[in-house]
């Protein structure tokens, strides 16, 4: 089946640093999303991509989606201990089907 | 306020004891799901219901039940709980043609 593979799993940065975290999918997508869960919280949708090549920005957050659309990635930029927590990426096909969600990279700030 | 709840929040119950995680949404969604979440494993659907009465299997239905009888509610049924269904439980849910999910609070189920 559709497998989506997320690195890093764990990243540490010193607070003002940048982040990246990359998702690739065994499959084309029709669509990839983006989600973050705070400790202790639940998943929040951050953005959904859908367009080969496409970039959306959010503030200090950058995503991006492959121009096969298969990977994606989200680079925050100077980070802040606000953006602690664990990052998802999500692959969509058509239809119905189920999201495939990657195992997420949580990310650490030391101020 | 739009929201996906889910009771109980925590749960500690012993092998065998059947139990149910309720799941209610107030956004008329039609597509509604379960997930578990375990360290090192991230999010994995257990079962999802597109509408009332229509429900399939995700990654790790065993061990599982749902069913779909209102818009609004999608309950989670262990008929039989086991230690390795020990886990952090999420509902979700979400408009048919888009794929932004929402998600509740999460359930914390321990198994002893």
């Amino acid at each position: 089946g559709q497998q989506v593979m997320q690195i890093p799993q764990y990243q540490h940065v010193q607070e003002g640093e940048d982040f990246t975290t990359y998702c690739n999918s065994s499959t084309t997508l029709s669509n990839i999303q983006w989600y973050k869960q705070r400790p202790g919280g639940h998943p929040v949708f951050l953005i959904q991509l859908v367009k080969s090549g496409e970039v959306k920005k959010q503030k200090r957050l950058t995503f991006q989606f492959g121009e096969a659309k298969k990977n994606s990635s989200l680079h925050i930029t100077a980070t802040q201990t606000t953006d602690v927590g664990t990052y998802f990426c999500a692959g969509g096909n058509s239809g119905n089907t189920p999201l495939v969600f990657g195992k997420g990279t949580r990310l650490s700030v030391i101020a | 306020e739009a929201q996906v709840t889910q009771n109980p929040r925590y749960l500690i119950t012993v092998t065998g004891k059947k139990l149910t995680v309720t799941c209610s949404q107030n956004m008329n969604h039609e597509y509604m799901s379960w997930y578990r979440q375990d360290p090192g494993l991230g999010l994995r659907q257990i079962y999802y219901s597109m509408n009332v009465e229509v429900t399939d299997k995700g990654d790790v239905p065993e061990g599982y039940k749902v069913s779909r009888k209102e818009k609004r509610n999608f309950p989670l049924i262990l008929e039989s709980p086991s230690p390795n269904q020990t886990s952090l439980y999420f509902c979700a849910s979400r408009r048919q043609e888009y794929y932004e999910q929402y998600f509740g609070p999460g359930t914390r189920l321990t198994v002893t």
